[in-house]
């Protein structure tokens, strides 16, 4: 059962336009949400979190939307560049003293220039 | 800073040999990860070290995959005997303490198991 849902495998945008990453989850749980981007052959790189308490944190071009009520976050990139074109791993992870991530399968975001 | 390194940077092994993995966290972080990313999917923990301890090896096949951190710094993850099922990325990460959500990750070592 898989516990984090990215269902979109891939998304292409625009440069210049917004990107939006979605990602839902089933555990009410999960203390933390994270996303991480991959380039091919290297490893996942943190981009930014956002705790359960909170529904919004920006960090430049990133912000992260969290809607607990639906149990789904969301990733916009704006405005989004073609070095942004990477694999976007949505995360999360378990309360207490757990501290396990879960990760889902990931969307491959393409942006053209 | 240094990331976390990871070596060697890709394997090819045929079955039941056995293979060995290196990772070295970034200085400082008490608390490391093993992971296994299969192709397609996204990472899967295998194994949390808090120091030397591992405390969370549940994901662990301990039939055929060992793990070891010793002095707390650096690690090692064995496979004997290997399988075609192997063939995957194996993902290093560290954080600073048990508690940091944030975890780094390596480049990983890409096995693949003839």
């Amino acid at each position: 059962d898989q516990q984090v849902k990215q269902n979109s495998p891939s998304l292409s945008v625009q440069e210049g336009r917004i990107s939006i990453l979605n990602c839902d989850y089933t555990n009410s749980m999960f203390d933390y949400f994270l996303w991480y981007k991959k380039y091919p052959a290297e490893g996942p790189t943190f981009l930014i979190s956002i705790s359960s308490i909170k529904d919004k944190n920006e960090d430049g071009r990133f912000t992260v939307f969290l809607n607990k009520s639906a149990k789904h976050l969301s990733l916009h990139i704006v405005p989004s560049q073609p070095g942004d074109s990477a694999v976007y791993f949505c995360a999360a992870r378990s309360g207490g003293s757990n501290y396990k991530l879960t990760f889902g399968k990931g969307t491959l975001l393409t942006v053209n220039p | 800073e240094a990331g976390v390194v990871q070596s060697p940077r890709y394997k090819i092994i045929e079955k039941k040999q056995p293979v060995a993995f290196w990772c070295n966290p970034i200085s400082g972080h008490n608390t490391l990860y093993w992971y296994l990313q299969n192709l397609g999917q996204g990472p899967e923990l295998l194994i949390r070290y808090e120091n030397e301890e591992a405390v969370d090896d549940s994901q662990l096949p301990k039939d055929r995959f060992s793990a070891e951190r010793l002095k707390g710094v650096d690690s090692t993850l064995k496979i004997q005997p290997a399988e075609l099922g192997d063939s995957a990325v194996y993902l290093c990460a560290s954080s600073l303490r048990a508690g940091e959500e944030t975890q780094y990750f390596g480049p990983g070592t890409r096995l693949l198991v003839l």
